[in-house]
């Protein structure tokens, strides 16, 4: 989930289908991730987090999972509903409390 | 109940003029963070508080802006003077940071669109 100046990537599906958005990270030392999903003309909401200790955490639809190997992150909503459609952004901790955000990845689920 | 408050939420001004954004931080956080987001960028991190104190204001574009904590449930943005590339949304976001090293979750306000002519 990179982004390149103005152009966001786009993840489409079709409402009812699984959704899986990924996120590469750059910080080896990183042990606390977030997914945060922005609607149009909102703040980013927070979705569910993980920390480094732990390979794979559930929530209500979604599951997220780290491989701490590639330094790769994955967020995957079950039964994509139009509700769903937004941008969602991975952040991972780079030291005290902060986080760097990733560019983020456009999800447009189709009726 | 509440969540990070943010005013105003849409501002246009004149270049050069000065421009105050307002946060009002969960009740009970310790921490408040200051972001800028746009479609080149992202959402870049400006200003972290804890406890009402700076920690790290590296994010800081220039010194044409500058972010004040008087309280616990107060901070402000100020650009003076604005410029047109500032125009972006301006978000805060509050988190309870419980120590111990690690980091806890961080809180969005809705934001602030500001667009300097």
């Amino acid at each position: 989930g990179e982004s390149v100046g103005l152009h966001l990537p786009t993840l489409s599906v079709q409402e009812g289908d699984n959704s899986i958005i990924n996120c590469a990270y750059s910080n080896s030392a990183s042990d606390y991730f977030i997914w945060y999903k922005q609607e149009s003309g909102k703040g980013p909401q927070f979705i569910i987090d993980i920390r480094s200790n732990m390979d794979k955490r559930q929530g209500q639809r979604v599951t997220v999972l780290l491989n701490k190997t590639v330094k790769h992150l994955s967020l995957q909503i079950a039964a994509t509903q139009p509700g769903d459609s937004a941008v969602y952004f991975c952040a991972e901790n780079i030291g005290g409390n902060m986080l760097t955000f990733g560019g983020g990845t456009r999800l447009m689920v189709k009726p | 109940d509440a969540g990070v408050i943010q005013s105003p939420r849409h501002e246009v001004t004149e270049m050069g003029q000065e421009v105050t954004l307002r946060c009002k931080p969960i009740s009970g956080h310790n921490s408040l963070f200051w972001y800028r987001q746009t479609m080149m960028r992202g959402l870049e991190l400006l200003i972290y508080f804890n406890n009402n104190v700076p920690i790290d204001d590296s994010g800081m574009p220039e010194d044409r802006f500058s972010a004040k904590m008087p309280n616990a449930s107060f901070s402000t943005l100020k650009i003076q003077p604005s410029e047109p590339r500032d125009s972006a949304v301006y978000f805060c976001a509050s988190s309870l940071a419980l120590g111990g090293g690690s980091t806890d979750t961080q809180y969005f306000g809705p934001g602030t669109r500001l667009t300097v002519l």
